[in-house]
């Protein structure tokens, strides 16, 4: 049980491009999502967390415009890359929770993206 | 600032021997704490999680708290080759908060 699927794996375009990445829990219904950020041997960046049917909550430095977050169901949620930039090549995974207390996340296989 | 601190390692160990893995935390009151693995260029996979003081054991894993001491750690019994992989802790100070990762430690089982 608990399984994230997150697509696409990997995606590789020209910079300006908006890239959308889907979050889906498949067999949970996900209160809360949360979307990392990872760069090559570092640790995970918290981008932001969202609830269903709420605005995102951002961590501190990511900008909301740049990173379009999505939680419009309790299965689904969306991350949008918008006008890309070669610095924004990362690996991007999402996270998703049921409830709260107790509950652990359970993550997605993560989107690597590479901006040319 | 609420803070987990993981030793980076690499942690080296020979096959069949226990991988002991550290964390520490700086919130008195959190609540809940879990360890996940993450093989290289992979995302998280949970491992276990732990809510009480004491040992909680799951095969080959025991995780072990001490909240008086902010203190919780990862023991993996019969090390095998294809436990080389970062371990992160990970705490939840309270109700619907993300969890707060530490930097994870980096395990070789050497064969």
């Amino acid at each position: 049980g608990a399984v994230v699927s997150q697509h696409p794996s990997w995606v590789i375009c020209k910079s300006g491009t908006s890239v959308k990445i889907e979050c889906r829990s498949l067999d949970f219904q996900a209160t809360t999502m949360f979307w990392y950020r990872q760069f090559p041997k570092q640790s995970l960046m918290l981008m932001a967390t969202s609830n269903e049917g709420s605005k995102a909550t951002y961590e501190q430095g990511v900008e909301k415009d740049k990173f379009l977050i999505n939680h419009a169901s309790l299965t689904l949620s969306t991350l949008t890359v918008t006008s890309a930039h070669p610095e924004d090549s990362s690996f991007y995974i999402c996270s998703a929770r049921t409830g709260g207390g107790d509950q652990p996340q359970h993550f997605g296989d993560g989107t690597r993206l590479s901006i040319l | 600032q609420k803070e987990v601190e993981q030793n980076s390692g690499p942690l080296s160990v020979p096959e069949g021997a226990i991988a002991s893995l550290n964390c520490t935390y700086s919130d008195r009151g959190s609540q809940s704490f879990f360890w996940y693995r993450q093989y290289s260029g992979k995302s998280p996979e949970l491992i276990m999680s732990i809510y009480s003081n004491g040992d909680k054991e799951d095969g080959r894993f025991t995780a072990q708290l001490n909240k008086a001491s902010q203190y919780v750690s990862l023991l993996i019994r019969d090390s095998q080759p294809s436990d080389s992989a970062t371990y992160l802790c990970a705490v939840r100070y309270s109700g619907n908060t993300p969890l707060v990762f530490g930097k994870g430690t980096r395990l070789s089982v050497i064969a």
